[in-house]
């Protein structure tokens, strides 16, 4: 069964460095998204994609952060400067398009990112 | 602004028992859905059950229901004959064409399930 992976599982960095991480959606999805979980808090909307644009994001997506879909693959979240607020588990979700937005979405294994 | 309020932080079941996990919602819109995804000590985000708004017909997949009150605005989730590897948080989330692709979550509800 088709499913979305992420890489790396777990990134350890240093405040104030940048980090790419990086996941590869579903291959016959159109929609990607982001999301995070602070330990133990639930899991927050970061931004959605769609058509080579951002089609929605949170107040939490600032100028820090930026998405990418380099190739036909992959998908990525770039956070230039990291802070130790940063700290958490990151997911990437795909779906399919033909409700616009309110598809299924499946969710990768995630990337657990910690800045120290 | 829409917002989903799950207001059991924590449950406990016997294996084989049923368990039922709240949920309500809040939102103006008519057409939207809502869905109930599973998550183990793994922490992987897992699909359990997906409900249109506009399905008078509660969603079942195998030992797993919703109980959806439109009116009431309440999606609860139904387990029958619990197993060891339900023990998971569960998360209800709301999403509609309005929200371009933002998924709202709960806060969770950490199921254990006792032997």
């Amino acid at each position: 069964e088709p499913e979305v992976t992420q890489t790396p599982s777990h990134q350890v960095t240093q405040m104030g460095q940048e980090v790419i991480l990086r996941c590869v959606p579903i291959s016959n999805h159109l929609y990607f998204y982001w999301y995070r979980q602070i330990l133990g808090q639930k899991v927050e909307f970061l931004v959605s994609f769609y058509n080579n644009e951002i089609s929605e994001k949170s107040e939490i997506f600032d100028d820090q952060f930026s998405v990418e879909r380099p190739d036909g693959s992959n998908f990525t979240l770039k956070i230039r400067s990291t802070k130790l607020e940063d700290s958490a588990m990151y997911f990437c979700a795909s779906s399919e398009a033909i409700l616009r937005g309110a598809d299924t979405q499946y969710f990768g294994p995630g990337t657990r990112l910690t800045v120290l | 602004a829409q917002t989903v309020t799950q207001s059991q932080p924590e449950m406990s079941v016997q294996e084989a028992e049923t368990v039922t996990l709240s949920c309500t919602y809040d939102t103006s819109e008519s057409n939207y859905y809502l869905f109930w995804y599973k998550q183990p000590p793994s922490r992987q985000m897992i699909l359990v059950i997906r409900q249109e708004a506009y399905k008078q017909q509660n969603a079942t997949e195998n030992r797993f229901s919703v109980n959806f009150q439109k009116a009431a605005k309440s999606f609860s989730l139904k387990i029958s004959d619990s197993q060891l590897g339900d023990t998971a948080m569960y998360f209800c989330a709301f999403t509609s064409y309005n929200q371009g692709g933002k998924l709202i979550f709960g806060q969770g509800t950490e199921l254990s399930v006792k032997p």
